[in-house]
Parts: structure tokens; C-alpha cells; sequence
């Protein structure tokens, strides 16, 4: 079974500066996707990234990108820039490219943006 | 388009009852999961339908069940409810049932026993 670890229950940065939140994952398969959620106080789970593991290059979307590492097992998503609307609890979670359509997610990062 | 919807948005139950939630998907996705969220356990998968099939199961009792229509909407049954089933109840739809697909979420339904 596939698992996924997010270390950090808690970070938090000063607004317009960069933050950097990890994940590491446990799985056999060889194809499979890899996403950030982001869940403000609303609970509406809103993707941010998504990673394909067949793609060595990294994922952007605007001020957020990850740093795959695939040997490693490795998903960590950086922030840019960030913004009071940036705070929210964000999940990293897994999804096998053969089974279904069922997401792992890890425990969840909470994060504070100070102004 | 109009995203994933949920009703009813919160709900009030006692133990031993039963209850139904509904999930209407993003128009044209055939894919609808099911997931249950709560502080101690986190996020946990129930269950995904798929062209009106039961495709995955996660590790809940036979209390959990599901179904979809024809026209994609699904929802969730739980019987005999008991105190650790209050949690938010969160429904994903997505095109297919590929994990290509990528998923979009509702806004939960949050359901609390007493």
C-alpha cells in the first residue's frame, strides 16, 4: 500500500517571501501522479500542482513549483511570493496511474502567512 | 461550468440513525469519489463510483455505501450512525476513472452525530 509522510504539522512565513513545504511518499509502482491540495478555513479542497512521475520536469504553476525527486521519493512544493491568501492547510497526496481514481493523502501542512 | 456540488452542506444526527448525502458532479464527469475527513484519522477514501459502478472501496465498514445514477450524481449512506462518524464528507468528481484524470472537489458536507 501506497503512503504518503508530510513531516512539518506547522510552518509559517512572512508575506512576499518563499516557503517550502515537503512530502515524502512510499510506493512499488513506477506510474503514478502526484498533487498539492490546498485547503483554506472554507474546507474546499482547491488543487494547486500536479506531477506526473513519468515526467522528469518539474511542475510550475505561476508562484508555485515542486522538486520532484523521484528516486528519493521526494515531492516538495515551493511557494513564491507568498501571499495572505496563501494560508491554508495544504496536502500532498498520491494517486496510482492504474488504479482508479483513489487519492493518499498525507497528514496535511499548516500554513501561517505573517503580513 | 458549475463546479462539484454538495447537500446538504452541514447536517445534525443521533446515534443509530441514518443518513443520506448527495454529490452532484461537474457536468460531462463520469468519475465520483467519496472521502471522509476528520482530525484524528485525516483523509480517508470511501469509495468511487464510476458509470454507475463501484470501482474502489477504502477500509470502511458495510455501514458506508454508495451509489451512482445514470446521470452521474452519487451519494452515500451510512447506517446506524455512531459518534466516530462525525467528520466532513468530501466528493471529488472527474472525467474518467483513469489516474490521469485529475479530480475537483466539492465543498464538503459536514456531518455531525450526537
Amino acid at each position: 500500500a501506497q503512503t504518503v509522510t508530510q513531516s512539518q504539522p506547522e510552518m509559517s512565513v512572512q508575506e512576499a517571501e518563499t516557503v517550502t513545504l515537503s512530502c515524502t511518499y512510499d510506493t512499488s509502482e513506477s506510474d503514478y501522479y502526484l498533487f498539492w491540495y490546498k485547503q483554506p478555513p472554507s474546507r474546499q479542497m482547491i488543487l494547486v500542482i500536479r506531477q506526473e512521475a513519468y515526467k522528469q520536469q518539474n511542475a510550475t504553476e505561476n508562484r508555485f513549483s515542486v522538486n520532484f525527486q523521484k528516486a528519493a521519493k521526494s515531492f516538495s512544493l515551493k511557494i513564491s511570493d507568498s501571499q495572505l491568501g496563501d494560508a491554508a492547510m495544504y496536502f500532498c497526496a498520491y494517486r496510482s496511474a492504474i488504479a482508479g481514481s483513489r487519492l493518499t493523502f498525507g497528514e496535511g501542512t499548516q500554513l501561517t502567512v505573517n503580513p | 461550468k458549475a463546479g462539484v456540488t454538495q447537500t446538504p452542506r452541514y447536517l445534525i444526527k443521533t446515534r443509530g440513525q441514518q443518513v443520506t448525502l448527495s454529490c452532484s458532479p461537474i457536468s460531462g464527469h463520469r468519475s465520483v469519489s467519496w472521502y471522509q475527513q476528520t482530525p484524528g484519522q485525516g483523509l480517508q477514501f470511501l469509495f468511487e463510483y464510476f458509470s454507475e459502478t463501484q470501482r474502489n472501496k477504502g477500509n470502511f465498514p458495510g455501514r458506508f455505501s454508495g451509489r451512482q445514477f445514470s446521470n452521474s450524481r452519487s451519494e452515500m449512506n451510512v447506517s446506524t450512525l455512531e459518534l466516530g462518524d462525525s467528520a466532513l464528507y468530501l466528493c471529488a468528481s472527474s472525467l474518467g476513472s483513469t489516474g490521469r484524470e485529475t479530480q475537483y472537489f466539492g465543498p464538503g458536507t459536514r456531518l455531525l452525530v450526537l
